[in-house]
């Protein structure tokens, strides 16, 4: 069975553009989460989609936004980029909503110059 | 390859030593808890879960052990290989009433 699929690997921009990373789960798995990892913060939560609902969402600005569609694909969205967006953005996903592993991609990167 | 953590606590370990990681977590309610490895260039990677009705759970190689009165957690891994260096990362939730939260990590490093 195929595992998370995050595109693109890697991703450069400028300050104050927007970007929008995507991210495909494993085969029958309708919760989906994306997570910032950054060196001095490590693993921040974003959001938890399930069933294109999302179910929680962690304290980042606005700027942050996501979505998941109906073949529970997700992506998520920054706009007006800041230095400080500068992160591997991980998304993982899950068979359920709740106490079950999450299953991780090899994330984003995404450099904000 | 990539740092996930430039100052995380480091355990250094002879090839086929046993090795013990730990993570305290602070949240009472917290019923359900995973680690995980990561390395470089990769994305977290499950290891072992384990629910608050247990106190242990064995895997390959690997122990989870969970002591809820002190609210601390550990993995224990035999026969430490090369290609268990990695950070390694305990995450906690309660039912899934809150998502996972992350610990900080610890560099595992094996000296062969």
């Amino acid at each position: 069975k195929a595992g998370v699929t995050q595109t693109p690997r890697y991703l450069i921009k400028t300050r104050g553009q927007q970007v929008t990373l995507s991210c495909s789960p494993i085969s029958g798995h309708r919760s989906v989460s994306w997570y910032q990892q950054t060196p001095g913060q490590g693993l921040q939560f974003l959001f938890e989609y399930f069933s294109e609902t999302q179910r929680n969402k962690g304290n980042f600005p606005g700027r942050f936004s996501g979505r998941q569609f109906s073949n529970s694909r997700s992506e998520m969205n920054v706009s007006t980029l800041e230095l400080g967006d500068s992160a591997l953005y991980l998304c993982a996903s899950s068979l359920e909503w709740g106490n079950s592993p999450l299953h991780f991609g090899n994330g984003t990167r995404l450099t904000v110059t | 390859g990539e740092s996930v953590g430039l100052h995380l606590p480091t355990l250094s370990v002879q090839e086929g030593d046993n090795s013990i990681i730990n993570c305290a977590y602070s949240n009472s309610a917290s019923d359900y808890f995973i680690w995980y490895k990561q390395e470089s260039g990769k994305g977290p990677q499950f290891i072992i879960d384990i629910r608050s009705n247990m106190d242990k759970r064995q895997g390959q190689r690997v122990t989870v052990l969970l002591n809820k009165t002190v609210k601390h957690l550990s993995l224990q891994i035999a026969a430490t290989q090369p290609g268990d260096s990695a950070v390694y990362f305990c995450a906690e939730n309660d039912s899934g009433n809150t998502p996972l939260v992350f610990g900080k990590g610890t560099r595992l490093s094996v000296i062969a």
